[in-house]
């Protein structure tokens, strides 16, 4: 199967602040990676799919990049409500695999 | 709008048997791929099962399968997880999700609220 790791597993940041999670599969998945946003006691929704489109309603402030192997979710200007622990998965082929998740504090 | 809701969960002990249930609505389910992903209390998120639309095609992952059975009932609008032989290490918050996307590759869009089930003697 597939390994997926996804860095740092936590991270604080000041408002403002530009932020990046990385998330890297064990081998090439193409662009078939999306990005998920818990917030404390929530459920998980859906910010990207296809490694770089966002999902309608997300705010830009959110991006996604990679193929391959390496992908990167980026939050371009960190806001109080962006506080939350954030997912990468797989969907090229099951299992359909999470990464270990990035919480985001604010500093 | 789409509203997907868990029922089922609650204190099981290891060995016993438990069937979650999810309700489907404001969406044309017999379209869609659904998944179980769960969440074990303090820990990140596991996919479980999914199945295509029509039910042929169905998969596990590793640590569930032979003993959890998924499967869905496009009449009546509801997707279902037989959990059998239950450990304590399956106690977790069972979300039901629904895929979208292309035949071939799709993502989870939506997610019911989640049912807990304990597993504990």
């Amino acid at each position: 199967d597939i390994q997926m790791t996804q860095s740092p597993s936590s991270l604080s940041a000041s408002v403002g602040d530009r932020v990046t999670i990385t998330c890297r599969t064990s081998r090439g998945i193409s662009n078939y990676l999306a990005w998920y946003q818990q917030e404390p006691g929530k459920v998980p929704k859906l910010l990207i799919y296809a490694a770089s489109t966002l999902q309608s309603g997300v705010p830009s402030r959110f991006s996604g990049s990679g193929s391959g192997t390496d992908f990167t979710l980026t939050i371009s200007s960190l806001q109080p409500e962006d506080v939350a622990t954030y997912y990468c998965q797989k969907y090229d082929s099951a299992p359909r695999t999470f990464g270990q998740g990035t919480k985001v504090e604010i500093k | 709008q789409v509203q997907l809701v868990e029922s089922g969960g609650g204190l099981v002990k290891p060995g016993g048997s438990l069937r979650l249930s999810c309700a489907a609505s404001g969406f044309s389910f017999s379209d869609y791929y659904m998944s179980w992903i769960r969440q074990a209390p303090g820990k990140g998120l596991e996919w479980v099962s999914y199945i295509t639309s029509s039910g042929t095609t169905i998969y596990y992952a590793d640590s569930v399968e032979g003993r959890f059975t998924i499967s869905r009932d496009n009449v009546k609008n509801s997707l279902y997880l037989q959990m059998d032989s239950l450990r304590v290490e399956d106690t977790a918050v069972y979300y039901c999700a629904r895929g979208f996307g292309s035949l071939w590759h799709w993502w989870e869009d939506s997610w019911g609220q989640g049912t807990l089930v304990t597993v504990s003697s």
